[in-house]
């Protein structure tokens, strides 16, 4: 699977939206973006993924660059449950089915 | 909602005792996997299951195994504990039915393993 780069850490204030990066510049034509979360002391926790169009559900957006070599997950109105470590990775369609997790972003909730 | 639960979210062993974790899923999902988390290293992945009775090592199987008898339940079994596995241990599991990149994985809270 291709690498992908994200900030260290970024800092919101509750109810703010909140924009997470993520670079992907040697993505490949079938590998999608996925994005997961992991909240202090527990199991990572699935958010979204997309392939090239921008992505709605319920906790979050995910915009796609057009070149596909960025992406971005919004999420619309910060709270402090959303205190976590969030994680971009690329899934290609062949080889083992392991999520390869990177540093992620630390995102830290200011009330 | 996809449930995944682990035997026990904290766990205290001495070197050298046999360990069993224990991880059952209630969406009749095909994969199933075992990873653990240390500060540093990210997610590894120990072994993963696509079928009951199947399993396949994942980058750092040794010291551990793993058994699949029911599709709902996969364990993770110490042979002799040592103090270098003491880690963070997620399950997960997924559909398997659709192609690597569309998978997604619903993970347990894990447990964490103290080895004396």
């Amino acid at each position: 699977d291709a690498k992908t780069t994200q900030p260290n850490s970024m800092e919101s204030n509750e109810e703010e939206p909140v924009h997470l990066p993520c670079n992907h510049s040697t993505i490949s034509g079938t590998d999608y973006i996925h994005w997961y979360r992991q909240l202090p002391s527990q199991g990572p926790e699935y958010v979204i993924h997309g392939l090239t169009s921008n992505v709605n559900n319920r906790m979050a957006s995910l915009a796609i660059a057009e070149d596909r070599k960025s992406s971005t997950l919004i999420l619309h109105r910060a709270t402090l449950r959303d205190a976590a470590v969030y994680y971009c990775i690329l899934r290609g369609d062949t080889g083992f089915q392991k999520l390869v997790f990177g540093t992620g972003t630390r995102l830290l909730v200011s009330p | 909602d996809v449930k995944v639960t682990q035997s026990s979210r904290y766990l205290v062993k001495r070197t050298g005792e046999k360990v069993f974790l224990e991880c059952v899923q209630d969406m009749d999902h095909e994969n199933m996997f075992w990873y653990r988390q240390d500060p540093g290293l990210g997610l590894r992945l120990i072994y993963f299951s696509y079928d009951v009775k199947m399993k396949e090592k994942g980058d750092i199987p040794e010291g551990y195994s793993v058994s699949r008898e029911k599709k709902e339940r996969f364990s993770l079994i110490l042979e002799s504990a040592s103090t270098n596995q003491t880690s963070m241990y997620l399950c997960a599991s997924s559909h398997g039915w659709a192609g690597a990149n569309t998978d997604t994985q619903y993970f347990g809270p894990g447990t964490r393993l103290t080895v004396l």
